[in-house]
């Protein structure tokens, strides 16, 4: 199975601050790799696919890079919103596993 | 908009058996795969099984084969999950999903399923 790892597991941030979560996979996953955002209660929200990919919808200052093992998630300056926790997700091969998650609290 | 709406959590007791149910609307279910996937509480997301859009193809993840079957009524617009021999460690609320590319794209509000005596 190939195991992703998520960094940091909790962020303290302000408004305004920008911040960056990596996310490494075991293996090799190209660009096979979604990001979700989820808040207290509520299900997952889709933000990035194939890497780099913005969904329609989601506000510009969220960005996404890399391939193969290593990949980032950033927000450029950090919203009230944006308080929530982060999931990486490879689907390169059964079973699709995700990273353990980035919880962003305000600091 | 896409609606996904899961029913049929509940308690439970170790080694008993539960059925979850996933109601579609604003898409036809026939033309998608679909997963569910579960999050125990305070912790991450866990895929737990997808199945193709004929019902044909099913993969699970280790900890359920055997235990777990995923399927689906495309006429229902309906996703099935039958959990048997349930353990203290299937707790979690189970989320439906619609996939598209390979990943989920759209998510149900979630069932809580707690297994306990």
């Amino acid at each position: 199975d190939i195991q992703m790892t998520q960094s940091p597991s909790t962020l303290s941030a302000s408004v305004g601050d920008r911040v960056t979560i990596t996310c490494r996979a075991s293996q090799n996953i190209n660009n096979y790799l979604v990001w979700y955002q989820q808040k207290p209660g509520k299900a997952p929200k889709l933000l990035i696919s194939q890497a780099s990919s913005l969904q329609s919808g989601v506000p510009s200052r969220f960005s996404a890079s890399g391939s193969g093992t290593e990949f980032t998630l950033s927000i450029s300056s950090l919203q009230p919103d944006d308080f929530a926790t982060y999931h990486c997700q490879q689907h390169k091969s059964y079973p699709r596993t995700f990273g353990q998650g980035t919880k962003v609290e305000i600091k | 908009e896409v609606q996904l709406v899961e029913s049929g959590g509940g308690l439970v007791q170790p080694g008993g058996s539960l059925r979850l149910s996933c109601a579609v609307s604003e898409f036809s279910l026939r033309n998608y795969w679909m997963s569910w996937v579960r999050q125990a509480p305070g912790k991450g997301l866990e895929w737990v099984a997808s199945i193709r859009q004929d019902g044909n193809e099913k993969y699970y993840v280790d900890s359920v084969k055997g235990r777990f079957t995923i399927s689906r009524d495309n006429a229902k617009n309906s996703l099935y999950l039958q959990m048997d021999s349930l353990r203290a460690e299937d707790t979690a609320v189970y989320f439906c999903a619609r996939d598209g590319g390979g990943y989920e794209t759209h998510w149900g509000q979630g069932t809580l399923v707690t297994v306990s005596s």
